[in-house]
């Protein structure tokens, strides 16, 4: 079955204290990104990668990592999470980069 | 700043009627428009798309219709059901001050009512 994965689904964590979001899509997709949606703000992208060891920032990528040093994966980390980070993320891969498929989401809690 | 806008949060249809979503976006640049349905605790699905140089696309119950001049698209689900009842998301893509980005608008809320 075609998907994109994410782990964890649920976090809560602590400020300061760095954590890992992973993202596996099965599909061979060039394309992948992450997003976060906040209530009245919708979905706002934080980073992109074209493909292996290729990324590039969004709209909102301050105090967010990514690697892709393999075309299924897509991890987002983040290094000193904070308050303001508490939000429900998404992982999308595609083949270009308008169908893109997303993952079931983060949500993701820093107190 | 949004570049891409839905500016009805919310909307409430009775079933078998048509519903009307709208966008408006501010970056002449897009040249591709997708709409994206979401479920409570589901991840966004992909709907339906137009290309710039189409002013019309149909898929079954889902007709997208882009207006350059104005900036603006709209999603008109015919007849509308139950299960069409979710948040809907208008994006856009092209080159931006984001490079090759995909923009969200906020989402507009569908209800439909029995």
């Amino acid at each position: 079955e075609a998907q994109v994965t994410q782990n964890p689904r649920y976090l809560i964590t602590v400020t300061g204290k760095k954590l890992t979001v992973t993202c596996s899509q099965n599909m061979n997709h060039e394309y992948m990104s992450w997003y976060r949606q906040d209530p009245g703000l919708g979905l706002r992208q934080i980073y992109y990668s074209m493909n292996v060891e290729v990324t590039d920032k969004g709209d909102v990528p301050e105090g967010y990592k990514v690697s892709r040093k393999e075309k299924r994966n897509f991890p987002l980390i983040l290094e000193s999470p904070s308050p303001n980070q508490t939000s429900l993320y998404f992982c999308a891969s595609a083949t270009g980069i308008y169908e893109q498929y997303f993952g079931p989401g983060t949500r993701l809690t820093v107190t | 700043d949004q570049q891409v806008k839905q500016n009805s949060p919310s909307l409430s249809v009775q079933e078998g009627r048509i519903s009307i979503l709208n966008c408006d976006y501010t970056n002449s640049m897009f040249d591709y428009f997708l709409w994206y349905k979401k479920y409570p605790a589901e991840g966004p699905t992909f709907l339906i798309s137009i290309s710039s140089i189409k002013d019309k696309n149909e898929d079954g119950r889902f007709t997208v219709f882009l207006n350059k001049s104005a900036k603006h698209l709209s999603l008109h689900i015919v007849p509308s059901q139950p299960g069409d009842s979710a948040v809907y998301f208008c994006a856009a893509s092209g080159v931006s001050n984001s490079g090759y980005a995909l923009n969200f608008g906020k989402g507009t809320s569908l209800l439909v009512t029995p």
